[in-house]
């Protein structure tokens, strides 16, 4: 059975930062694009950023760009997303998807159930 | 940036048929991938590939896609259908995924 767990939310300061980890199980991580996609409290769905199987391509949404940085540990099946500097306006539920068949641009055929970052003082 | 168009919501008779509309440049031109999200539970694949189904999403659900306009269709509608649903796309311009801004479906 394909599992995503996310971790590691919770309340920051606006200008904090925060290191989400994604565990997966079920499936060949290392074989698939990873991405991690939030929800704001009462809104729509907004993709974050994505990497490559090996880690060596990555990309980001232009609101999060050098701030948040996406990784991977293919040897302990788990997907990472460092925030920093964080805003009020990162505020979200984040989730964990994988990219079906390995494409990057892939639809997300599995979720995880996501973690909550709250940024506020 | 490529933007997706969606009506904000839609309420369908128990049994009768919904439509949720997509609306972007040439969607044609690309692949459209349909999501369910039920309140407080993550998003579910319901049609990838614009008309795919996968395994366990009932053939109720169907989708298509032409011109401006990708469209997604519940038929006998169901009380458990009743969720948001978004479409979404992949933007080669800026290498991005992109979502529709959502489709609350209301079951009367």
């Amino acid at each position: 059975e394909v599992q995503l767990v996310e971790s590691g939310g919770g309340l920051v300061q606006p200008g904090g930062s925060l290191r989400l980890s994604c565990a997966v199980s079920g499936f060949t991580f290392s074989s698939y694009w990873m991405s991690w996609v939030r929800q704001a409290p009462g809104k729509g769905l907004e993709w974050v950023a994505n990497i490559k199987q090996d880690g060596t391509e990555k990309y980001y949404v232009d609101s999060v760009k050098g701030r948040f940085t996406i990784s991977r540990d293919n040897a302990k099946n788990s997907l990472f997303l460092q925030m920093n500097s964080l805003r009020a306006e990162d505020t979200a539920v984040y989730y964990c998807a994988r990219a079906s068949s390995g494409g990057s641009r892939n639809p997300l055929d599995f979720w995880g159930q996501g973690t909550l970052v709250t940024v506020s003082s | 940036s490529y933007v997706l168009t969606q009506p904000p919501s839609v309420s369908v008779a128990p049994g009768k048929t919904a439509r949720i509309t997509c609306g972007g440049n040439n969607i044609e031109s690309k692949s459209v991938h349909w999501y369910q999200q039920r309140p407080g539970q993550a998003p579910v694949l319901v049609i990838y590939f614009d008309s795919d189904r996968p395994s366990g999403i009932p053939a109720r659900f169907s989708g298509s896609n032409s011109g401006n306009t990708a469209t997604l269709t519940i038929s006998r509608v169901e009380a458990g259908d009743e969720a948001d649903y978004y479409c979404q796309v992949w933007d080669s311009n800026s290498d991005h995924y992109v979502f529709g801004t959502g489709t609350k479906v209301t079951v009367l």
